[in-house]
Formats: structure tokens, C-alpha cells, sequence
């Protein structure tokens, strides 16, 4: 069934170093990939998305990589700062109209 | 408008009671979901709505649960006879098409603190 996941529930990085969090997914047929961002008490916030005709889509400071092989997705924060410590999710969706959302990861950026 | 607005922010109820969530999308947008988030958890899908039909309402947990969107704009989403698993955050979101047409990101609001004691 459709399913998302990650490979590590928290993430620790110094301020200035570059983070990367990572994303499987199982679904082969979806075809189009999100990564949002959720700040404490806030709804998640749009970072990047990716369709599958793709595998590398750059914004400003986030690199999103879709591996369609193994079905796994990352995204890359260049020079972390104190201000991208959030909880990250991956979503997918294909066929159907719902998105389908990972459980999370926590970044948290030291000074 | 700017975001996607919804109301009220924090909601604290008593067990068996009804209540309803409301959400206002972004203007124009023709496609808005409904989100379930506890604590610590992911994002569990609800609901879909396209204009004011739902081509997709298999996320909803019960009979209880229930949703409707009029004028193609503001959504309700109501809970009759709440249980304390019912606590969450609801979550809206709208987007400017739904992925049958194209796909378009979705925005959310920062969602209903639900409680129920």
C-alpha cells in the first residue's frame, strides 16, 4: 500500500553545515514528491516539490533529490541556519488526489 | 487573504460533545483537504473536497466524522459525539488544482488544537 517513511527520526547539525534528510517511499506509481516544513504550531509550510520525469530540482538553499530506483527522496538545506530547526516531512502522491505524508524528521541546528 | 485561515485556533470540549471545525481556503483555490496530526506524528489524510463535491473521503475515521464545503470556498468539518481519541490538530489545506488536472502544492493553515476531556 501507499507508505512513506524516513530513515532517522531526528537530525543534529551544526549551524553552517550543510543537512541532509532522507525519505523512502514504497508506492512506484506516485509521480509527484513535497517536502514541507513544520514549525511549532504552525501548519507545514511549502519548501520544494519534484515530479518523477525529474531527479534533481534546486531552490534557494534546498536541493531536492528523487532517486526513482531505490524510491528515495532527499533534500539537502545548504548552510543550515537556527532558523530551518523544524520537524521536515516528505509527502507523495500519485493516482489519487491525497497527499501522502511521512512521519517526520527533526532538525535541530546548533550554534 | 493571504493563507489558508482556520477556526478556532484552539478548541477544548467535553466528551460526547459535537463540535465544527471551519476553514477558509485561498481564494481561488479549487481543491482543499482536511489533515489529522497527534502529537508527534504525521500527517493522517481526512478528507478531499473539488469545488464543493469530495471524490475522496476514505481518510475519515467514523461515521461521526463529516464535511462539507459550500460556495466552493469555506469548509466545515464537524465531529458528533467526540472521544478523547479524537484530540489532534486538524489540519486544512487548499491547492490550485488537485492532481487530476495538474499539480499544484498545497498550502495549510496552522490548524484546530483539538481537545477533548
Amino acid at each position: 500500500g501507499e507508505s512513506v517513511g524516513l530513515h532517522l527520526p531526528t537530525l543534529s547539525v551544526q549551524e553552517g553545515d550543510n543537512s541532509i534528510i532522507n525519505c523512502a517511499y514504497s508506492n512506484s506509481a506516485s509521480d509527484y514528491f513535497i517536502w514541507y516544513k513544520q514549525e511549532s504550531g504552525k501548519g507545514p509550510q511549502f519548501i520544494i516539490d519534484i515530479r518523477s520525469n525529474m531527479d534533481k530540482r534546486q531552490g534557494q538553499r534546498v536541493t531536492v533529490l528523487l532517486n526513482k530506483t531505490v524510491k528515495h527522496l532527499s533534500l539537502q538545506i545548504a548552510a543550515t541556519q537556527p532558523g530551518d530547526s523544524a520537524v521536515y516531512f516528505c509527502a507523495e502522491q500519485g493516482g489519487s488526489e491525497k497527499l501522502v505524508f511521512g512521519k517526520g524528521t527533526k532538525l535541530t541546528v546548533n550554534p | 487573504g493571504a493563507g489558508v485561515s482556520q477556526s478556532p485556533s484552539n478548541k477544548v470540549t467535553e466528551k460526547g460533545k459535537d463540535v465544527e471545525l471551519r476553514c477558509d481556503p485561498i481564494s481561488g483555490h479549487t481543491a482543499l483537504y482536511w489533515y489529522r496530526q497527534s502529537l508527534g506524528q504525521g500527517l493522517e489524510f481526512l478528507i478531499y473536497f473539488q469545488g464543493n463535491s469530495a471524490p475522496d473521503k476514505s481518510g475519515l475515521p467514523s461515521d461521526r466524522f463529516s464535511a462539507e464545503r459550500t460556495g466552493g470556498s469555506v469548509s466545515t468539518l464537524t465531529i458528533q459525539r467526540t472521544q478523547q481519541e479524537d484530540s489532534a490538530v486538524y489540519l486544512c489545506a487548499s491547492s490550485l488544482v488537485g492532481s487530476a488536472t495538474g499539480v499544484s502544492p498545497l498550502h495549510f493553515g496552522n490548524g484546530t488544537r483539538l481537545t477533548v476531556t
